[in-house]
C-alpha cells in the first residue's frame, strides 16, 4: 500500500458526460501528479499540483481540469467525455516539488470506461 | 526532446533464469532514468532510478540496471526470476530530472514460467 488513495476504483459513463476523479496523497506530501494510461497513448503525464498551485502541465486536454484543495487532496475533472478518454487514471504524490532525488508514490488508479 | 524505446513488449523467462529487460533512451541533455513495475490492477511502483551518480543502480526486489552512455541504454536485470516478478515494467526518462517531465516507454510484460 503506497498510502495514496484514489476514488472511485471504476467508473462507467456515457459520451458527453462529466466525471470527477479524486486523489488523496500520502500524509505530508505536497505534490500531486495525474497520469493517464491508455492502450493508444501509453502512460502520459497530465498535470502536477504543488501545495495548491498548478506546477506543471503535460499532455492534458482542454476538456480536462484539475485542482488541489487546502487539505491537499486533488480532483481531476473530465468533461465532454469521448470514447478515447477510456483509460486508467493514476494519481501520484511526492513530498515536495518532484525532483528525481525524491520518491514518487502511485495510487491504484481509477479505471474509466466511456460508452 | 526525449524518448524511450523498450525492446520487446512481451518477455518470457523460466523461474530461476536471468531477467533482462531492454531500454534505450534518447535525450538532448544528461538524462535521469527510471524503471517502474506495475502489478495487475495496481499502480506503478518505482524499482530504481539513475540520477547521475553510480552507473550501476540497485533497486528493490533484487533488480538492478546499468547506465551505459555510449550505448544509450539502461537495461534492467535480475539474476534469478521469481514467479512474483510477473508484471509489466516501464522504463522512463526525464531530461531535467523532474517527474513531471518524464516520458515513459510502452512497457514490457514479463511472464515467468514455472
Amino acid at each position: 500500500d503506497s498510502g495514496v488513495t484514489q476514488t472511485p476504483k471504476h467508473l462507467i459513463t456515457a459520451t458527453g458526460q462529466r466525471v470527477t476523479l479524486r486523489c488523496s496523497p500520502r500524509s505530508g506530501d505536497l505534490s500531486v501528479y495525474w497520469y493517464q494510461q491508455s492502450l493508444d497513448q501509453g502512460l502520459q503525464f497530465l498535470i502536477q499540483y504543488y501545495n495548491g498551485e498548478e506546477r506543471a502541465k503535460g499532455n492534458i486536454l482542454e476538456r480536462f481540469s484539475a485542482q488541489q484543495f487546502p487539505d491537499l487532496h486533488s480532483e481531476l475533472n473530465l468533461s465532454s467525455l469521448e470514447l478515447g478518454d477510456s483509460a486508467l487514471y493514476f494519481c501520484a504524490s511526492s513530498v515536495t516539488s518532484g525532483g528525481a532525488e525524491e520518491t514518487q508514490y502511485f495510487g491504484p488508479g481509477t479505471r474509466l470506461l466511456v460508452l | 526532446a526525449q524518448s524511450v524505446t523498450q525492446l520487446g513488449s512481451h518477455v518470457s523467462v523460466s523461474e530461476g533464469a536471468l531477467v533482462l529487460l531492454r531500454c534505450n533512451y534518447s535525450s538532448s541533455v544528461p538524462p535521469y532514468l527510471f524503471w517502474y513495475v506495475q502489478y495487475p490492477n495496481q499502480g506503478l511502483q518505482l524499482l530504481l532510478k539513475y540520477t547521475s551518480a553510480a552507473t550501476l543502480v540497485k533497486g528493490i526486489n533484487g533488480f538492478e540496471a546499468e547506465f551505459k552512455k555510449s550505448e544509450t541504454s539502461f537495461h534492467l536485470t535480475k539474476p534469478s526470476a521469481h514467479m512474483s516478478d510477473a508484471a509489466e515494467y516501464f522504463c522512463a526518462v526525464s531530461g531535467d530530472g523532474g517527474y513531471q517531465k518524464v516520458t515513459f516507454g510502452i512497457g514490457t510484460k514479463l511472464q515467468v514460467i514455472p
